[in-house]
């Protein structure tokens, strides 16, 4: 399975835009990107995901590379709230029940 | 919708003693999966089944674990005898029929968190 790589952790000020990078050099050509958050004290939910084009929806946009080797989860307008860790998952698509959570990024959004 | 449902939200118990953890999934939903998250391990991915058949159990830790989803709107999760590593938060989640237009999102519920004295 592709592994990711993210940064521990990050600060970001509320009401700015939050980029949260994600290495995935390994991924196969078939694997989608994922991003889940998990706020504390609560179940991971799921906010995007994408194989090769950008995506958006109303919680975030995911930008991902031509070579698919990287991508960027982008909260427009960060508010307190979305303060979480955040996990970028390379789903495998032979076992695409298997979501390896990592150890994500700690985001911290301070006002 | 009342999203994945699970009990009992804390436990408390002696080590030794059975426990039991209970999820209902989202109504038509026909993926459930059981996960455990520590702090050491993060979230591991315990058992997971379709259409109410185990599918990979590879991730229970060992025959102490046992799982049961006996029909489509009821799972169990029960550890006996427990230890005091056994402590974690359980997190159930379910899916819906993966297909053009499913997103193939887990929703998960709000855990349960065992601690085992």
């Amino acid at each position: 399975d592709a592994k990711t790589t993210q940064p521990p952790s990050m600060d970001c000020a509320e009401g700015r835009a939050a980029n949260l990078p994600c290495n995935h050099s390994t991924i196969s050509g078939n694997e989608y990107v994922y991003w889940y958050r998990q706020i504390h004290s609560q179940g991971p939910q799921y906010i995007i995901h994408g194989l090769k084009n950008n995506e958006t929806n109303e919680m975030a946009s995911l930008i991902i590379t031509e070579d698919r080797k990287s991508s960027t989860l982008i909260l427009p307008h960060a508010t307190l709230r979305d303060t979480a860790v955040y996990y970028c998952i390379v789903r495998p698509l032979a076992n695409d029940y298997k979501l390896s959570f990592g150890a994500g990024t700690t985001v911290t959004v301070r006002a | 919708d009342a999203g994945v449902i699970q009990s009992p939200r804390h436990e408390v118990t002696e080590m030794g003693q059975e426990v039991t953890l209970r999820c209902k999934p989202i109504s038509g939903h026909n993926s459930l999966f059981w996960y455990r998250q520590t702090m050491m391990r993060g979230l591991e991915l315990l058992i997971y089944f379709n259409n109410n058949v185990p599918i990979d159990d590879s991730g229970m830790p060992e025959d102490r674990f046992s799982a049961k989803m006996p029909n489509a709107s009821f799972s169990t999760l029960k550890i006996q005898p427990s230890e005091p590593r056994d402590s974690a938060v359980y997190f159930c989640a379910s899916r819906g029929t993966s297909g053009r237009g499913n997103t193939g999102e887990l929703f998960f519920g709000e855990g349960s968190r065992l601690t085992v004295l």
